[in-house]
């Protein structure tokens, strides 16, 4: 079946430095989207990708969808302590709203 | 404008007991989906509802079991409860089941089977 691999596992950071995380697809995606879980929270939705090669920024965040439609990546820029939390991508291969989850990449930040 | 409320929040079974979870969707929103999120993983698709019928069903044997009313809300069910079952039971909705609509996560229940 369908597999969403997302790396790295963990990742610590100071405070300022960047942060990336990154995600594949055993198949090519209809889309591709992106949550934020605090701890103790449930998962909130960051962005949506949909078309092949998107770009996508929100303040400090940056979303990149692949070529091809089977990868993604989510970049930080200058981390502060409130982006500490775990962060999702899901992908949707057949445009239904089924979502299948990566492990997650687990983000603390120093201060 | 209320998001996707669940309860009951924490629930504690034993073994081959039976649970019902309840889902009320975001104000607007017509389809439901669950997910199962064990502690350090992603959450995994259980089954979406619409139009009060299971329209996508993941990889979950037939223990699992919904259902969906006509004002949008859902139950999940689990019968016969294994202690691999013990975890987050997330619900979310969207506007429609297709994937062009962001997901609404609501607070989840959390399951623990002894």
């Amino acid at each position: 079946g369908q597999q969403v691999m997302q790396i790295p596992q963990y990742q610590h950071v100071q405070e300022g430095e960047d942060f990336t995380t990154y995600c594949n697809s055993s198949t090519t995606l209809s889309n591709i989207q992106w949550y934020k879980q605090r701890p103790g929270g449930h998962p909130v939705f960051l962005i949506q990708l949909v078309k092949s090669g998107e770009v996508k920024k929100q303040k400090r965040l940056t979303f990149q969808f692949g070529e091809a439609k089977k990868n993604s990546s989510l970049h930080i820029t200058a981390t502060q302590t409130t982006d500490v939390g775990t962060y999702f991508c899901a992908g949707d291969s057949s445009n239904t709203g089924k979502l299948i989850f990566g492990q997650g990449t687990t983000l603390q930040v120093k201060p | 404008d209320a998001g996707v409320t669940q309860s009951p929040t924490h629930l504690i079974k034993t073994r081959g007991q039976q649970v019902t979870l309840r889902c009320s969707p975001k104000s607007g929103h017509d389809t439901v989906s669950w997910y199962q999120q064990a502690l350090g993983q992603g959450p995994q698709f259980i089954f979406q509802y619409y139009e009060e019928e299971e329209r996508q069903r993941g990889n979950f044997p037939d223990r699992f079991s919904g259902h969906q009313f006509p004002n949008y809300s859902s139950e999940l069910n689990v019968n016969a409860l294994l202690l691999g079952d013990s975890a987050l039971y997330l619900c979310a909705s969207s506007l429609v089941p297709g994937g062009l609509y962001e997901q609404y996560f609501g607070p989840g229940t959390r399951l623990t089977v002894t």
